[in-house]
């Protein structure tokens, strides 16, 4: 099972990041997302395609396209120097987990 | 605080062996299925291997099946990870993670990550 982000996206400070993560029916999963900061262990900021943990900024949600059910997204809102990072989709598939290849998100 | 702690990394030769462990502070360990998740220099996350929380089950990616084993000791607050047969391309930095719920089985994201260890594999 492949997870497919885009390598790169590059936003300017305050406006709004998308990012891509490309499944087969993956909206029949639970897609989780990570925001991974240079020298740093990942962290949490999207379970369960859209569920904020305690503690994650409102700007980070989490979604899955309703048409083909094959995208999930991850948006950062407002976006601010610290959102400057690797983000990576997950999924639980078959006995595994599944990460995808990662985003570097950079702030303009 | 709820905290992961790994140890044990460092240089190893082509073919050898070494253990990582994982020390968990802060939260019932016994309650919380729990991952081994490596990084190579540069490169994205890999999931390794997961175990239930009462060592019934344990499941392996394809890339370590046969050569890492996952293990747990409850009493000892603690996770490991047995690895043989090393090659040059298990250079990683090894991470330790949590489940996000509760449950024996529980197959959730992973919500509390240890900062890591290095294993280098070297001759």
């Amino acid at each position: 099972y492949d997870l497919t982000q885009p390598l790169a996206v590059s936003v300017a400070l305050g406006q709004t990041a998308t990012i891509t993560c490309v499944g087969d029916d993956i909206r029949s999963k639970n897609v989780h997302w990570y925001q991974q900061r240079p020298g740093q262990a990942p962290k949490l900021v999207i379970h369960k395609d859209s569920t904020r943990p305690s503690g994650i900024s409102e700007r980070f949600s989490g979604s899955i396209a309703s048409i083909s059910g094959n995208t999930a997204t991850l948006t950062i809102s407002r976006v601010e120097a610290e959102d400057e990072a690797d983000y990576f989709c997950q999924v639980w598939e078959i006995n595994a987990y599944v990460f995808g290849a990662g985003t570097k998100v950079t702030v303009l | 605080e709820e905290q992961l702690a790994e140890s044990g990394g460092g240089l190893v030769q082509p073919g050898g062996s070494l253990r990582l462990s994982c020390e968990a502070s802060g939260f019932s360990f016994e309650s919380y299925t729990m991952n081994w998740v490596r990084q190579r220099p540069g490169k994205g996350l890999e999931w390794l291997s997961w175990i239930s929380t009462t060592s019934s089950l344990q499941y392996y990616a394809d890339s370590v099946k046969g050569r890492f084993t996952i293990s747990r000791d409850n009493a000892k607050n603690s996770l490991y990870l047995q690895m043989t047969s090393l090659r040059h391309d298990d250079t990683a930095t090894y991470f330790c993670a949590r489940d996000v719920r509760r449950g024996e089985f529980s197959v959730g994201a992973f919500d509390v990550w240890g900062r890591g260890a290095m294993v280098t594999v070297s001759s």
